[in-house]
């Protein structure tokens, strides 16, 4: 089976702080994705990347930034965490490749408040 | 741009009814279309998935037919359980090089009362 794992599930942190929410998959997956998720947004896509040190802009990418020095790890980094990120982030990855290559796993979740 | 409209929620049902949960998507290619479920206090599993036009996922007595005329893929189950009490996603994602990322409807709050 595909594991997705979410280093912390849940983070207390202060206004200003720099955060980071690690995230690694053991499945050699060439995609990895941060998505945010709100009550009566559903989820939102922070950012991407389909390739070690490759990365792009999702959909609400102001406010964070991502690493993947490695294949198997994708790190979210809010630069100086503010009240409105308070929300539960969501790490997944898929292998591009092959019919089911456009199928997304996911890990269970970072509830991340911020005070 | 691809969008995906599903059927607000919270939906109340009983044990052992039959389960309807709408989803309509936008796309401008042909995409493959999924539905998730997150149990509480968890992240998002894979439900099912269809990938063509006709074909029919299923899994765990759930099923949804993707109908390309309609735009449609509905989530069906004909007996509910209290166990199947969760948040329904459905997504979709564009075919090709590039386009894997998935969009998803805002989710479906089901509860299942014995």
């Amino acid at each position: 089976d595909v594991k997705v794992t979410q280093s912390s599930r849940y983070l207390v942190k202060r206004t200003g702080e720099k955060v980071f929410l690690e995230c690694v998959q053991d499945m050699d997956h060439e995609n990895m994705f941060w998505y945010r998720q709100d009550p009566g947004l559903g989820l939102r896509l922070i950012y991407f990347s389909y390739d070690v040190k490759m990365k792009e802009k999702g959909d609400i990418p102001e406010g964070y930034s991502v690493s993947r020095e490695k294949k198997e790890r994708f790190s979210l980094i809010l630069e100086s965490a503010s009240t409105n990120q308070t929300s539960m982030y969501l790490c997944a990855s898929s292998s591009g490749q092959g019919e089911g290559g456009n199928t997304i796993y996911f890990g269970e979740g970072s509830w991340l408040t911020v005070v | 741009g691809n969008s995906v409209t599903q059927m607000e929620g919270p939906v109340t049902l009983s044990e052992e009814a039959f389960l309807t949960i709408n989803c309509t998507y936008t796309a401008t290619g042909y995409p493959s279309l999924f539905w998730y479920v997150q149990y509480p206090g968890e992240g998002l599993q894979l439900l099912l998935k269809a990938t063509k036009a006709d074909d029919k996922g299923s899994n765990k007595g759930f099923e949804a037919t993707y109908r390309k005329e309609t735009t449609s893929f509905h989530l069906e189950k004909g007996s509910v359980q209290v166990s199947d009490s969760a948040v329904y996603f459905c997504a979709l994602s564009d075919r090709g090089f590039g386009n894997e990322k998935l969009t998803f409807g805002t989710g479906t709050r089901l509860t299942i009362i014995p």
